[in-house]
């Protein structure tokens, strides 16, 4: 099956740091989410981003498809972004695959 | 409104015992699954149901069976439960292909 590989595994921010998360995947994909799971363990739906760029607010992500990798850009971070940050892809499959994660942590 | 709810949302038990999860989804969507999130934090695929039908099986035991009566529902019963079942199950539901929408999650114990 597809493998996902994100990176780095964990990330220490100061509040108001900017970060990129990476997530890199080993076959062609017809979707790609992120997400952030807060430290109640909610999962929350960042993008769905199977190519192209978008952005909400404080975060943006941008997926090149051809070159099998996403990035996840967090600007000016806060506490509240903390928790892990789950990239997700699917390849005709019908159901996401998921990385490891990211566990980010933003310190005050 | 909760798009996505699963009940119970804790669940302590002892080993050999059978329990059920239920979810229920209001989005209208036509595919729904259910993820187990191990102590690593690790989230994988279990079961996946398109308008009630089964398409994806992992390699689950056969102690786990999901049933799915319409396809706004999709509940799990699990049988004699282990130690190793312990983990936090997700229901989740999505059009196909499109975004997933997660539950809050059920925590199992099995003791």
């Amino acid at each position: 099956g597809i493998q996902v590989e994100q990176s780095p595994p964990d990330l220490i921010l100061q509040e108001g740091a900017n970060s990129t998360l990476r997530c890199n995947f080993s076959d062609s994909v017809n979707n790609l989410q992120w997400f952030h799971q807060n430290p109640w363990g909610q999962l929350i739906n960042l993008f769905y981003i199977p190519s192209g760029t978008k952005q909400n607010g404080r975060l943006s992500a941008t997926t090149v498809a051809t070159e099998r990798y996403s990035l996840l850009y967090i600007s000016s971070s806060q506490t509240t972004d903390s928790g892990v940050y789950f990239c997700a892809v699917e390849s005709g499959r019908r159901a996401l695959t998921f990385g490891s994660g990211t566990r980010l942590q933003v310190q005050p | 409104d909760t798009a996505v709810s699963q009940t119970p949302k804790y669940l302590v038990t002892q080993m050999g015992n059978d329990k059920s999860i239920k979810c229920e989804q209001n989005l209208g969507h036509d595919t729904m699954y259910w993820y187990k999130q191990d102590s690593k934090k690790f989230l994988k695929i279990m079961f996946s149901y398109n308008n009630k039908e089964l398409i994806i099986n992992e390699t689950v035991p056969n102690r786990f069976s999901p049933k799915s009566p319409d396809k706004a529902h999709l509940n799990l019963h699990i049988n004699s439960l282990e130690l190793g079942d312990s983990a936090v199950y997700f229901c989740a539901s999505s059009t196909s292909p499109g975004e997933l929408f997660f539950g809050e999650g059920s925590r199992l114990t099995v003791l």
